[in-house]
């Protein structure tokens, strides 16, 4: 059974910081992985999604990674703004299959 | 494009009472998936359909829960003698079955609190 675990759990910067959040995965055999930001109390929004065979993907100040055979990927957010503060959540689309598991997510606030 | 709507977004009931929810995917997505995510953790799949198929079902969905897309455009979520332990947002998402990797668009959600 896939498992997600995202670290830190919670992270408190200052305006302008470059910061990194993790996501580990145990089943290596994925399709692709998503990073979504949710707001609270609200649904989410797609950020990045990188396919299993790709090691990178960039979207503005946002720039994420993937390491499947180590199980892992880095969301590398640059010059943080109060307006990227909300959760962010990673989840793996596993071959094979067409649901998503997702880690706990990370909630970020980026203080002015 | 109005991407995935849901309705309504909030739900206030009381324990023992039935509820349903609509979701209204992007319009030309195959694919419609129901996820509930409770506070502080991640969402969890509880069913998906392929045009109005059923094709999984988590076992998260008691049989005090419904789903249906009778003709492969909207969904709804039935949930019946609501438990206190349902509260949670659902979620509803929307993808294609081909191309596009799969990528899963989701909607606002509906917070459901039962009393």
């Amino acid at each position: 059974k896939q498992e997600v675990t995202q670290i830190p759990a919670a992270l408190s910067v200052p305006e302008g910081e470059n910061l990194v959040l993790n996501c580990s995965f145990t089943d290596s055999a994925i399709y692709n992985l998503q990073w979504f930001r949710q707001d609270p109390g609200k649904g989410l929004t797609s950020l990045l999604l990188i396919q299993s065979s790709q090691r990178e993907q960039t979207s503005g100040r946002l720039n994420a990674s993937l390491d499947k055979s180590s199980g892992r990927s880095t969301l590398y957010i640059a010059a943080s703004q109060p307006g990227d503060s909300a959760t962010y959540l990673c989840a793996v689309l596993n071959s094979g299959y067409s649901t998503l598991t997702f880690g706990k997510g990370t909630m970020l606030l980026v203080s002015p | 494009d109005t991407g995935v709507s849901q309705d309504p977004r909030h739900k206030i009931t009381k324990r023992g009472q039935n509820v349903t929810f609509r979701c209204d995917p992007i319009s030309e997505h195959n694919r419609l998936y129901w996820y509930r995510q409770t506070l502080g953790q991640g969402p969890e799949f509880l069913t998906y359909f392929q045009n109005e198929a059923q094709l999984e079902k988590s076992r998260l969905l008691s049989d005090r829960f419904s789903a249906e897309r009778p003709k492969g455009s909207f969904s709804t979520l039935e949930i019946q003698r609501t438990e206190q332990g349902d509260s949670a947002m659902y979620l509803c998402a929307s993808s294609l079955s081909w191309g596009s990797y799969n990528e899963q668009f989701f909607g606002p959600g509906t917070r459901l609190t039962v009393l």
